[in-house]
């Protein structure tokens, strides 16, 4: 079966420092989504792209987050000037379209020091 | 007042019991609604679309009520593999791709 992939699974980042987390969406998918829990809490949305541009992104995400879709395949999120607080899992998902349902990947667990 | 809430458990059940977990939501106009279930420390997946008709997968029934805003999944013959967190998902409108997850109800199902 067919699955988002992220990258790294784990990344521990100096506060202060960008971090760019990697996801590979489905193939035939075109709506990608950036979402992240932080420890104990609640998975919480955090931006959606489709046909290259941001279509919906919550209050989360302001200027310190980015997303891009460098290629065919890869879609990343940008953190820059990273905080304490931004240490949570991020979990990337796709959809084949607005209305299907989204499947997350396996998450990258961000740890700022 | 939380747009998603669930009771948080935990519901701690034998193998082979029914247990059933409710979900509200405070916007009456939410689209799409769903049961996810997340294993400790893993992502989310989806266990099931909801829809006002109800509808079963195999031993699991899903149900919507929108005059009450209330969602429920009814789990029948536990089995352990079944112990996860079950979070309630809804979709708002206007904002069909965004998914506004519960906190989660655990469920712990004992041999």
């Amino acid at each position: 079966e067919p699955e988002v992939t992220q990258t790294p699974s784990h990344q521990v980042t100096q506060m202060g420092q960008e971090v760019i987390l990697r996801c590979v969406p489905i193939s035939n998918h075109l709506y990608f989504y950036w979402y992240r829990q932080i420890l104990g809490q609640k998975v919480e949305f955090l931006v959606s792209f489709y046909n290259n541009e941001i279509s919906e992104k919550s209050e989360i995400f302001d200027d310190q987050f980015s997303v891009e879709r460098p290629d065919g395949s890869n879609f990343t999120l940008k953190i820059r000037s990273t905080k304490l607080e931004d240490s949570a899992m991020y979990f990337c998902a796709s959809s084949q379209n607005s209305n299907q349902p989204q499947h997350f990947g396996d998450g990258t667990r961000l740890s700022i020091l | 007042r939380k747009e998603v809430e669930q009771d948080p458990g935990p519901f701690n059940v034998p193998e082979g019991a029914t247990v059933a977990f409710n979900c509200t939501y405070s916007n009456s106009a939410s689209q799409s609604f769903f049961w996810y279930r997340q294993d400790c420390r893993k992502e989310p997946k989806l266990l099931m679309s909801v829809y006002s008709s109800g509808n079963e997968d195999g031993r699991f029934t899903a149900q919507l009520n929108r005059a009450s805003q209330y969602i429920s999944l009814l789990i029948r013959d536990s089995k352990l593999s079944d112990s996860a967190t079950y979070l309630c998902v809804v979709t708002l409108s206007g904002s069909a791709r965004q998914l506004t997850f519960g906190s989660g109800t655990q469920l712990t199902v004992l041999p």
